[in-house]
């Protein structure tokens, strides 16, 4: 099956620190690739859509120039926390889907704490 | 936006036993896609369903396709101790839409 891997798996970042989280396919070429957002005993809450090549779509509430997302090849996108505080910390995952959103591989997570 | 009402929320039970849990959306869905969700793990997708009444196995797992569109069903038969986990309903629309989850715990 379609295998997403993401690294780091887990970050401790001080206040104010910049955090770079990395999402690849492995064995497939990804169109699209999804953020989300997990609380804890929360459900995931999509961020941002991207597809490559292009500007990611952020969804209503998330400041884009906060969560940077780039998107440069059909196999990576990245996530980067920018200027993280405590209340972005937060389990963060990635998926990854090809010709159909609808059909998302998800990646393990990363794990962000911010002190 | 979108909401799936999940329910149970959480549940506990013995090894052994079936487990039935379901999911419910005001609007109608196309797709309903059942993940599971270990500890620090990612979702992994368990069962998707694409046709309205549609019944899909998938080892101890069935999930349905409610008739009005409107809701589906997971159930797990014969619990083991690895079930446990967070089971997530979804729904794609225009984006992928996440039920709250149910929380299962098996006792051994």
């Amino acid at each position: 099956g379609a295998v997403v891997s993401q690294h780091p798996s887990w970050v401790i970042c001080k206040s104010g620190t910049s955090v770079k989280i990395e999402c690849r396919s492995l064995d497939f070429q990804a169109t699209t690739m999804f953020w989300y957002r997990q609380f804890p005993k929360q459900s995931l809450m999509l961020m941002a859509t991207s597809n490559e090549g292009s500007k990611a779509t952020y969804e209503q509430g998330v400041e884009k120039d906060k969560f940077l997302i780039n998107h440069a090849s059909l196999t990576l996108s990245t996530l980067t926390v920018t200027s993280a505080h405590p209340e972005d910390s937060s389990f963060y995952i990635c998926s990854a889907s090809g010709t159909s959103y609808e059909t998302q591989y998800f990646g393990p997570g990363t794990r962000l704490l911010v002190l | 936006g979108q909401q799936l009402n999940q329910s149970p929320q959480s549940m506990f039970i013995q090894e052994g036993e079936d487990v039935s849990m379901n999911c419910t959306s005001s609007s109608i869905f196309n797709t309903w896609l059942w993940y599971k969700q270990d500890p620090g793990e990612g979702p992994v997708l368990l069962i998707a369903l694409y046709k309205a009444g549609e019944l899909t196995s998938n080892g101890r797992l069935t999930a349905q396709f409610g008739i009005t569109r409107k809701d589906s069903f997971l159930n797990i038969s014969a619990s083991i101790p690895s079930d446990v986990g967070i089971y997530f309903c979804a729904g794609p629309r225009d984006k992928l839409t996440f039920g709250k989850g149910t929380l299962l715990t098996v006792n051994p």
